[in-house]
């Protein structure tokens, strides 16, 4: 069973479109995260939600909107694509926020590219 | 958000000792400090982490210097397998203003040569 399981694996889209990433974690895990990688590998945070409810939002266009239903899942929406949307996004969960020794465990990762 | 240093790149010999370096002069008494490694193609994935002593555990043990100021990743005989990106991050606990987030920084970049 894979712990965080993120899906599509890859998506290609064109511009203006909109489309959705989904992730689950099978952990029991109370937090979970989307992280964007773009093409220079920079790894950057996008959101946080911690049992349900939003904690960190990274200054993400209003375009982006997670969704969680239950703690377990954590699915990303993207309203009119544009190019430099295009990238990698890493779903990740941990068991708290509170601790700074919780430590995450990532998915594999969605490749989007936007036409 | 404090920060950490880390050199762009690093070549091992395979089977030898890597010591990865990092600088982390500005951290709080309160941060952790945590190594992600990121292979090929793949999401991070969690190395080690430690607060004041140091951790060992099967992947790796780290190093953490008395101030705190620095730690060093160490890999006790590096295999192909270990080429990646490592990511040397610290972490503070959520409340108080901080928001306990995970920052990645550009990590140092491990080439094994067989």
């Amino acid at each position: 069973d894979t712990a965080v399981s993120q899906t599509p694996k890859y998506l290609v889209t064109q511009m203006g479109n909109d489309k959705s990433i989904k992730c689950e974690q099978n952990l029991g895990h109370d937090t979970m995260y989307w992280y964007k990688q773009d093409s220079k590998k920079f790894l950057k945070i996008m959101f946080s939600y911690n049992n349900k409810e939003l904690i960190i939002n990274e200054t993400v266009p209003n375009r982006f909107s997670p969704k969680s239903p239950d703690k377990a899942h954590l699915n990303l929406h993207i309203n009119s694509l544009e190019l430099g949307d295009s990238a990698v996004y890493f779903c990740a969960s941990s068991q708290g926020l509170v601790s700074g020794a919780n430590v995450l465990t990532f998915g594999a990762g969605s490749r989007l590219t936007v036409l | 958000d404090a920060k950490t240093t880390q050199p762009n790149s690093m070549e091992s010999n395979e089977e030898e000792p890597v010591h990865l370096p990092c600088n982390h002069s500005t951290i709080s008494g309160t941060d952790y400090i945590h190594w992600y490694r990121q292979l090929p193609s793949q999401g991070p994935e969690y190395v080690i982490h430690g607060l004041t002593s140091n951790v060992n555990n099967r992947m790796a043990s780290l190093a953490i210097a008395e101030d705190r100021k620095s730690s060093t990743l160490i890999l006790h005989r590096a295999t192909l397998r270990d080429a990646a990106v490592y990511y040397c991050i610290l972490r503070d606990s959520f409340g108080s203003g901080n928001t306990g987030k995970l920052i990645f920084g550009q990590g140092t970049t491990l080439q094994v040569k067989p």
